[in-house]
């Protein structure tokens, strides 16, 4: 069974420039989740879907990041416009639900790096 | 969100068992204890979870105190495999409210294993 997929793997944009991060969850995934992670700490929750519903935006730094996840199924995080401070890995990782017994499952992450 | 405080590292060598202890004294009644790990360059991967009871599964045991204040990983033959950052995450059960299912990581254990 293929793994949670994200595109790209690194992305290097000047600052001030947008950017966007894909995912494709595991089939049958119905909830989401978008991660960010600096470097020697863990991740952080940034934003979490229940099919095409985001349910959990709170940590979401709305002036300049947004989200989608059409159909229920594929997300995109988008950045506009990049700062320094963004360059982290964005993980993406889903699972069957939300609740205990659903382990999430990550994908490998993107590493940005803003110049 | 209740926290979690584990050592910064650890070290073991191949082979010998690793105990990896977890202090969680804020814990509630209804948050479920999570072991995540991540290896050098990927996502975290699930290894365990439990509530009250101690756990086993093929990746490794997990003793609960009988206070829940603190559990501990153990993982029974260490390889170098499994040299990565171990979190020790307390997930909201269903009273949780909008942190229902939640995993909110910490800095973690940095394990290494020697040959």
């Amino acid at each position: 069974e293929a793994g949670v997929v994200q595109s790209p793997r690194y992305k290097i944009i000047e600052k001030k420039q947008p950017v966007a991060f894909w995912c494709n969850p595991i089939s049958g995934h119905n909830t989401l989740y978008w991660y960010l992670q600096n470097l020697g700490q863990g991740p952080e929750l940034l934003i979490r879907y229940e099919n095409e519903e985001a349910v959990d935006d709170s940590q979401l730094p709305k002036d300049r990041f947004s989200a989608e996840r059409l159909k229920g199924v594929d997300s995109t995080l988008k950045i506009q416009p990049a700062e320094l401070g963004d360059s982290a890995v964005y993980l993406c990782a889903s699972s069957l639900g939300p609740g205990d017994g659903y382990e999430q499952y990550f994908g490998p992450g993107t590493r940005l790096t803003v110049t | 969100d209740a926290k979690t405080t584990q050592p910064n590292s650890m070290e073991s060598n191949e082979e010998e068992p690793v105990h990896l202890p977890c202090n969680h004294s804020t814990i509630s009644g209804t948050d479920y204890i999570h072991w995540y790990r991540q290896l050098p360059s990927q996502g975290p991967e699930y290894v365990i979870h439990g509530l009250t009871s101690n756990v086993n599964n093929r990746m490794a045991s997990l003793a609960i105190a009988e206070d829940r204040k603190s559990s501990t990983l153990i993982l029974h033959r260490a390889t170098l495999r499994d040299a990565a950052v171990y979190y020790c995450i307390l997930r909201p059960g269903e009273s949780g409210g909008t942190s229902y299912g939640k995993l909110t990581f910490g800095q973690g254990t940095i394990l290494t294993v020697h040959p």
